[in-house]
């Protein structure tokens, strides 16, 4: 599988914000997945979308894809404290293979 | 289900020492995989597998070791430890069999070495 770059480094916005973060990749995809990392914590899986999708929902999350400029961004609306923390995006081209994660987007919520 | 388990949590090493992370899961997923997470690096790969007695290297292969004898465990080796080897290790796993392969990871190991 190929790296995701995401985009920007690190956001800090305040509660009731919303939050964008962006992924760019290289090469054509069968999917790509969003995970979220508390700090000090493992990964944890938001979302996944396929490559036929343009748009996913999932509570206040919306993540779209974009295969002709090989981007995605996900979206965090009405963020919280609680959504504090590094997000990956992760492409795939290949069912069940390890998937390389890129350097995440470190997001900072204040109340 | 416990997911992925990994042990130790924290471990202090001297240079030159060798230890095993263990790691094991319980949701009959065929791959599994080794991650290091150093600050503003993001997780870098170490070792995968797509199998029991299956093995292969990931970006960052150098001064480790792994073999997957059982579909459940998947430990990682350090033979002769060395202060670049001081990060977060965090093992995962995944269904191959599904086209949209979800990754689980454990809560991650803290390595020192002094």
């Amino acid at each position: 599988s190929q790296q995701g770059e995401e985009d920007p480094q690190a956001l800090s916005i305040q509660e009731g914000e919303n939050a964008t973060m962006n992924c760019s990749y290289k090469t054509s995809i069968n999917n790509l997945q969003w995970y979220r990392q508390n700090s000090g914590r493992g990964l944890v899986h938001l979302i996944l979308i396929r490559s036929n999708e343009r748009e996913k929902h999932s509570g206040r999350l919306r993540v779209t894809l974009d295969t002709s400029k090989k981007s995605s961004s996900l979206l965090i609306t009405a963020s919280r404290a609680a959504d504090t923390a590094s997000y990956f995006c992760a492409p795939s081209n290949q069912a069940g293979t390890a998937l390389i994660f890129g350097k995440g987007t470190t997001l900072s919520v204040s109340s | 289900n416990a997911g992925v388990t990994q042990t130790p949590k924290f471990q202090v090493l001297k240079t030159g020492q060798s230890m095993t992370l263990q790691c094991a899961q319980d949701m009959n997923h065929e791959y599994m995989s080794w991650y290091r997470q150093d600050p503003g690096m993001g997780l870098r790969l170490i070792h995968y597998s797509v199998g029991a007695g299956i093995t292969d290297q990931g970006e960052v292969p150098n001064g480790y070791n792994v073999s997957r004898s059982t579909t459940e465990d998947f430990p990682l080796r350090l033979l002769s430890a060395a202060p670049s080897q001081t990060s977060v290790y965090f093992c995962a796993s995944s269904d191959g069999r599904s086209s949209g392969n979800t990754i689980y990871f454990g809560e991650g190991s803290w390595l020192t070495v002094v």
